[in-house]
């Protein structure tokens, strides 16, 4: 039983390449969500989903896009990187109901954009 | 607007030590859950507690407990007898149910535990 697992864990790109990060749970959750977290500006939410092809914009979804075809699956895409968007990228899983239910996060990636 | 206020930056405590971290919420919702997480500095987020809006004693688990205060919309966690495996950012967050259960996060805490 992984949980939530985030790749790549590390990753440079180069101003106005593309990449994408994967995010994979293996936990039956229903809501994904991606954050960004940068020195003293917490969690900021990017995007979210509440099930399998639904996605949503949350607070910074400028320059992101993400697909959920998948349930067990969230990807986050960087179609062309800024150096603003170097960051560390946490993906997360939640269950569905009322309020009760943490998150349940992956290690973080870390993306460097030059 | 949905917002989570820690003015904490930056917190130092004796080892053994009581501490007390502050957090304080806004939200129109009846609905939430109130959460706090751990980051050590390796870097992953653990879960701590959780306290729900209808709840009517504060959480409890092991050293750490949640003095929810209603009023005031405030959601401090309290650490007890400190241990230097305490040193790490502290995060409150909140999730609201009529958001599409979204979650809310505060800019953390760093605390350091003293020897």
């Amino acid at each position: 039983n992984a949980g939530v697992t985030q790749t790549p864990k590390f990753r440079v790109l180069k101003t106005g390449q593309s990449m994408t990060l994967l995010c994979a749970q293996d936990m039956n959750h229903e809501y994904m969500y991606w954050y960004r977290q940068d020195p003293g500006m917490g969690l900021r939410l990017i995007h979210y989903s509440v099930g399998e092809g639904t996605t949503a914009k949350g607070e910074v979804p400028d320059g992101y896009n993400v697909s959920r075809l998948k349930k067990q699956n969230f990807l986050l895409g960087l179609e062309s990187a800024a150096p603003s968007q170097t960051s560390v990228y946490f993906c997360a899983g939640g269950r569905t109901g009322p309020v009760t239910g943490e998150l349940f996060f992956g290690e973080g990636s870390r993306l460097t954009v030059l | 607007a949905q917002k989570i206020t820690q003015t904490q930056p930056g917190m130092f405590v004796q080892e053994k030590e009581a501490v007390t971290l502050d957090c304080t919420y806004d939200t129109s919702d009846p609905s939430y859950g109130l959460f706090w997480y751990k980051q050590p500095s390796s870097g992953e987020m653990i879960f701590l507690i959780y306290q729900g809006s209808y709840d009517q004693q504060n959480a409890t688990e092991g050293r750490y407990s949640l003095n929810f205060q209603k009023a005031r919309k405030s959601a401090n966690l309290v650490i007890s007898a400190s241990q230097l495996g305490d040193s790490a950012m502290y995060f409150c967050a909140m999730r609201v149910l009529n958001t599409g259960n979204q979650f809310y996060f505060g800019t953390g805490t760093s605390l350091t535990v003293i020897p």
